[in-house]
């Protein structure tokens, strides 16, 4: 129940192309959902993140689309840039599992690659 | 701010040996994570602390592992002994109160020969 579920593995697109990466939870306790964005040999650095009381966040190029009934939430990737490839991460997590803040369940991760 | 460090960046040590990882969070961050990353497992949390309390340590493999937070400036992982199942990259990451949000440092490549 607490993991996170991420899908594809690995997406290819061509540049300008729309690149989406889903991901699907069971614990209805989370609240809060990030994207994170990892370049080789590099930390995960987060890239947009979402909370249930919406359906949808968007900050630039990237948006948020969340479905709290089919607990369901993705990143879209408008007008792909070979500079956006890299490996993205979701991750869930609950203000009831400790602390304030609580602990990040990752995905496994998407390896995005974008093509000239 | 200079963003979480970490050092060293490479370890390359023999099978058996201690192994100490270092972490210095950003100022005024009161959260304090350990993550490994394999290719298998992916992101793990291995532990956390707050306001330099270990809130919890559920995803530390084994009494190998050992980690400390002495003070809000400084924290260490520490693998005794080593065994080559440990190699990973090891990241720590900060984070403040409510926010949710979590800013990894470049991560530790760690190799057990």
């Amino acid at each position: 129940q607490q993991q996170v579920k991420q899908s594809p593995q690995s997406l290819i697109v061509q540049k300008g192309g729309i690149s989406i990466i889903n991901c699907a939870y069971e614990n209805t306790a989370f609240d809060y959902f990030p994207w994170y964005q990892q370049f080789p040999g590099k930390g995960p650095a987060l890239l947009i993140a979402i909370r249930p009381d919406v359906s949808e966040k968007k900050e630039g190029r990237f948006t948020i689309s969340f479905n709290k009934s089919a607990k369901q939430f993705s990143l879209h990737i408008m007008d792909s840039q070979p500079g956006d490839s890299a490996t993205y991460f979701c991750a869930a997590s609950s203000s009831f599992y400790g602390g304030s803040q609580g602990n990040l369940i990752f995905g496994k991760g998407t390896k995005l690659s974008v093509k000239p | 701010d200079a963003g979480v460090i970490q050092s060293p960046r490479h370890e390359v040590t023999e099978m058996g040996q201690e192994v100490t990882l270092r972490c210095k969070p950003i100022s005024g961050h009161d959260y304090l994570f350990w993550y490994r990353q394999t290719m298998m497992r992916g992101l793990e949390l291995l532990i956390y602390f707050n306001n330099n309390v270990p809130i919890d340590d559920s995803g530390m493999p084994e009494d190998r592992f050992s980690a400390k937070m002495p003070n809000a400036s400084f924290s260490t992982l520490k693998i005794q002994p080593s065994e080559p199942r440990d190699s990973a990259v090891y990241f720590c990451a900060s984070g403040e109160g409510l926010s949710y949000e979590q800013y990894f440092g470049p991560g530790t490549r760690l190799t057990v020969t």
